[in-house]
């Protein structure tokens, strides 16, 4: 079984730039969730989407924003980029009918902003 | 805000030694996870303790929860090069599909 793929696993971007991530969860999986990791503030949660709907969303600015296609795939879109939007986001997959067990994640994508 | 704090940050120890790292929290939870993530790499689940149990082994991982103290913690026996990682615990505190995730304790195994 295919893990979840995220991409593009690395990417440079400058300040003002708007950038879009992907997630493909495990198939049959239909919850997707996304984290920000940053040295300072560690894991901290985005937004958590099942069968196409945003279930929670964590404290970010509106410049976050995500969804998630019928296919589960899912994608986060961070518009007018600012230094501090440097880091790692990590997709994450579960099955979404539990209110959450394990989940499995993408090897991250790799968001520098210069 | 992270629910749950590490303790400690940072460990170093000598391969087939023992590791134990500590993690509390704040709220009540439905369950606590443990992950480890390879340097920049994805998370990989270790295991899984629900708010009832108390002690739980996989392979070489024990962890145990302490729902009155509100802590856990994770021990990874006789020690291999390949477990130097970062550990993280992640609690599920209710019906927001959402895990919250501790600053995590960087694990160093020394040949």
């Amino acid at each position: 079984k295919a893990g979840v793929t995220q991409t593009p696993r690395y990417l440079i971007k400058t300040r003002g730039q708007q950038v879009t991530l992907s997630c493909s969860p495990i198939s049959g999986h239909r919850s997707v969730s996304w984290y920000q990791q940053t040295p300072g503030q560690g894991l901290q949660f985005l937004f958590e989407y099942f069968s196409e709907t945003q279930r929670n969303k964590g404290n970010f600015p509106g410049r976050f924003s995500g969804r998630q296609f019928s296919n589960s795939r899912s994608e986060m879109n961070v518009s007018t980029l600012e230094l501090g939007d440097s880091a790692l986001y990590l997709c994450a997959s579960s099955s979404g009918l539990a209110n959450t067990g394990e989940l499995f994640f993408g090897e991250g994508s790799r968001l520098t902003v210069l | 805000s992270q629910q749950g704090e590490e303790d400690p940050q940072a460990l170093s120890i000598q391969e087939g030694e023992n590791a134990t790292m500590n993690c509390s929290y704040k709220t009540s939870i439905n369950n606590l996870q443990w992950y480890r993530q390879n340097s920049g790499r994805g998370l990989v689940h270790l295991i899984l303790i629900r708010s009832n149990e108390r002690e739980k082994h996989s392979g070489r991982l024990r962890v145990t929860l302490d729902t009155s103290k509100k802590s856990s913690s994770l021990l990874i026996t006789a020690s291999r090069a390949a477990d130097t990682a970062s550990y993280f615990c992640a609690t599920d505190a209710g019906d927001d599909y959402k895990l919250s995730f501790g600053a995590g304790t960087t694990v160093t195994v020394r040949a």
